[in-house]
């Protein structure tokens, strides 16, 4: 078993959809997570830090649930450009970050 | 432009060939990391560098591979006798004390 483990999609939405991705990691001594953005070809962006009260920014809301392992990433209103591979990062104890496989996003017209 | 960046952007090589890669950091991040990312999977770590130490190797670093960062600024990967199973994008990122990581475009590496 993977330490972090997302759903690979793809999910294809229609623009203005709200579309939501989960993300599990299995050490639970993890101590940061974070969503980072990856377009074809590019390096990965980082997209928000998720904080275990939740964070919003803008369409996009990140939260954490240490109890069941979990992160999760929602966009509202999902526009055209929004299409990409959404990474989760977990990072352990130690200063390495593990990474999942990415969830393919592709917003329709 | 005072991002992370990473030379060459591409690299072909013949099977049995050494590589060197480049990376360098945001200037004020003390601490850079190497990953390995093939098609349809996150990075995968490699390395990690605070200042000039060398604090972690993952087990996916193989003998053939080698990385340093003697002034504590820029680090060089060097792949020796490359195999195709090589063939990856080599990713670099740099973060302060924050932990945030900040990655380069990478080096997409090919072996034929």
């Amino acid at each position: 078993r993977k330490e972090v483990e997302q759903d690979p999609g793809p999910f294809n939405v229609p623009e203005g959809a709200t579309v939501a991705f989960n993300c599990t990691y299995s050490n639970s001594a993890s101590q940061s997570f974070f969503w980072y953005r990856q377009d074809c070809r590019k390096e990965p962006k980082l997209l928000m830090s998720v904080y275990s009260s939740g964070n919003e920014d803008g369409r996009f809301t990140a939260q954490l649930n240490r109890a069941s392992q979990y992160i999760s990433l929602l966009i509202r209103d999902s526009k055209l450009s929004d299409s990409a591979t959404y990474l989760c990062a977990v990072r352990r104890n130690n200063n390495d970050m593990r990474f999942g496989a990415g969830t393919r996003l592709t917003v329709k017209p | 432009d005072t991002g992370v960046s990473q030379d060459p952007r591409h690299k072909i090589t013949k099977r049995g060939q050494n590589v060197t890669f480049r990376c360098d950091p945001i200037s004020e991040h003390n601490r850079l990391y190497w990953y390995r990312q093939t098609l349809g999977q996150g990075p995968e770590f490699l390395t990690y560098f605070q200042n000039e130490a060398q604090l972690e190797k993952s087990r996916l670093l193989s003998d053939r591979f080698s990385a340093e960062r003697p002034k504590g600024s820029f680090s060089t990967l060097e792949i020796q006798r490359t195999e195709q199973g090589d063939s990856a994008m080599y990713l670099c990122a740099s973060s302060s004390f924050t932990d945030t990581q900040y990655f380069g475009p990478g080096t997409r590496l090919t072996v034929l």
